[in-house]
């Protein structure tokens, strides 16, 4: 039973340039939450989907964007990248959206230049 | 705005140490308490969700209290090996799913 996955592993970007980031939930999963880890911080919540539509969403600006599809995988895709989104961006599913459980993929690295 | 603090940030013990971190939270409208651990370049693997004042859960060496009056939650590890190396995070779990982080604590344990 694959865990929750997410691509790429690492990536590269420049300012200005937008970027797009996938993940797979956990197998029986349905809702997907987006997290980013600013080098020295604690992850910080950006948003959720369950049923593909946003049902929360944290202090991001709207530059931060997701999808969700059908078979409950997401993406999350960024806008006119600045220096500071650099960071590590984690998934997380979980069933339901009040379910105490969510599962963590291993983040993708973005470095913005 | 929810506030997560852990202490310490880092934390360097020798095998066979015992050893405790604290999680504070804000202590109103509590939902539920989490604690991962994150070994470098892996995902964070969920140690325990507590949800009651007073729990206390147990997974081998490791275990965690949580005091939801207060607004605090202590994970201690006994007999720290070096495979315990690792950050440890705690977040506080709104109702709707969304966690609330702390830094974490950096565990070294030296051979």
């Amino acid at each position: 039973d694959a865990g929750v996955t997410q691509s790429p592993t690492h990536l590269i970007k420049t300012r200005g340039q937008q970027v797009t980031l996938r993940c797979s939930p956990k197998s029986g999963h349905d809702t997907v939450s987006w997290y980013q880890q600013a080098l020295g911080q604690g992850p910080q919540f950006i948003f959720q989907y369950y049923e593909e539509e946003e049902r929360q969403r944290g202090n991001f600006p709207d530059r931060f964007s997701g999808h969700q599809f059908p078979n409950y995988s997401s993406e999350l895709n960024v806008n006119a990248l600045l220096l500071g989104d650099s960071a590590l961006y984690l998934c997380a599913s979980s069933l339901g959206v009040s379910s105490y459980e969510q599962y963590f993929g291993p983040g993708t690295r973005l470095t913005v230049t | 705005i929810l506030n997560v603090e852990q202490s310490p940030q880092s934390l360097h013990v020798q095998e066979g140490d015992s050893t405790n971190f604290t999680c504070s939270f804000p202590s109103s409208n509590f939902y539920a308490l989490h604690w991962y651990r994150w070994e470098t370049a892996k995902s964070p693997e969920a140690l325990f969700v507590m949800t009651l004042n007073g729990d206390e859960k147990k997974k081998g060496r490791i275990s965690a209290t949580l005091n939801t009056k207060e607004g605090y939650s202590y994970l201690y590890i006994k007999g720290s090996q070096p495979e315990d190396s690792a950050t440890y995070l705690c977040a506080f779990g709104g109702s709707q799913g969304n966690l609330i982080f702390g830094k974490g604590t950096k565990l070294s344990v030296k051979p």
